[in-house]
């Protein structure tokens, strides 16, 4: 079945500490896998994407993924964590399978960082 | 500004109430999508539309309508059929359904039951 898992609902993290964000497939076809963040009582903001130009992928605010497709994994990392990355980070993918059309979510994954 | 606006920002639901929620873009995309957001749940598709007067129905329709009429709109209706309506909704545009096209999201509505 296609899907798109995210590893640990809540992830705390120090001010300067790295951030990963962990996110696998599950697709029938090569993935369009994405990155949104979301902060409170708002919509979603892209962070990143990936369209098989390149296996790293940087984005915004200083994030960055990568595409692995032995290890069937796009991780979200930013070297040195900032009080303003707190948020909700959500991974998601066009997997294929008939419904091109179709965006699958992660379940989510709560990002604390702690001064 | 571009952008994709939602209206209202919280909106009140009486028992056995349609309400609709507004979602307005101008981005001159074609494509058009409504999520629901349950916490811990993710994002869940209800309809999506590829192009005006085109619509289908996503993973969780039942209770739901909408209309495109226009490129621009793409308002939904929850009807008294949707038994657990509360959540916040999500609408989106992307210039193209599919592929490596981006989804926008818009600012969200809240929807709450009385």
């Amino acid at each position: 079945a296609q899907s798109v898992t995210q590893l640990g609902s809540h992830v705390s993290v120090s001010e300067g500490a790295l951030v990963l964000l962990r996110c696998n497939y599950s697709s029938s076809v090569p993935p369009y896998l994405f990155w949104y963040v979301q902060y409170p009582n708002q919509g979603l903001q892209l962070l990143l994407k990936y369209t098989s130009a390149a296996t790293l992928v940087k984005g915004i605010n200083g994030f960055e993924a990568e595409f692995k497709k032995s290890e069937t994994s796009f991780h979200l990392t930013k070297p040195s964590a900032h009080m303003s990355d707190a948020a909700e980070y959500f991974c998601a993918g066009r997997l294929g399978g008939g419904s091109n059309y179709k965006l699958t979510f992660g379940k989510g994954t709560l990002l604390t960082v702690n001064p | 500004d571009g952008g994709i606006t939602q209206s209202p920002k919280y909106l009140f639901r009486k028992e056995g109430q349609n309400v609709t929620l507004s979602c307005e873009q101008n981005l001159n995309h074609d494509a058009m999508y409504w999520y629901r957001q349950d916490p811990g749940q993710g994002l869940r598709l209800i309809y999506y539309s590829q192009i005006v007067n085109d619509f289908q129905k996503g993973d969780i329709a039942e209770g739901y309508s909408v209309s495109r009429e226009k490129k621009e709109s793409f308002p939904l209706t929850v009807t008294s059929a949707q038994k657990n309506p509360t959540a916040f909704y999500l609408c989106a545009s992307s210039a193209a359904a599919g592929g490596q096209e981006t989804q926008y999201f818009g600012p969200g509505t809240r929807l709450l039951v009385l």
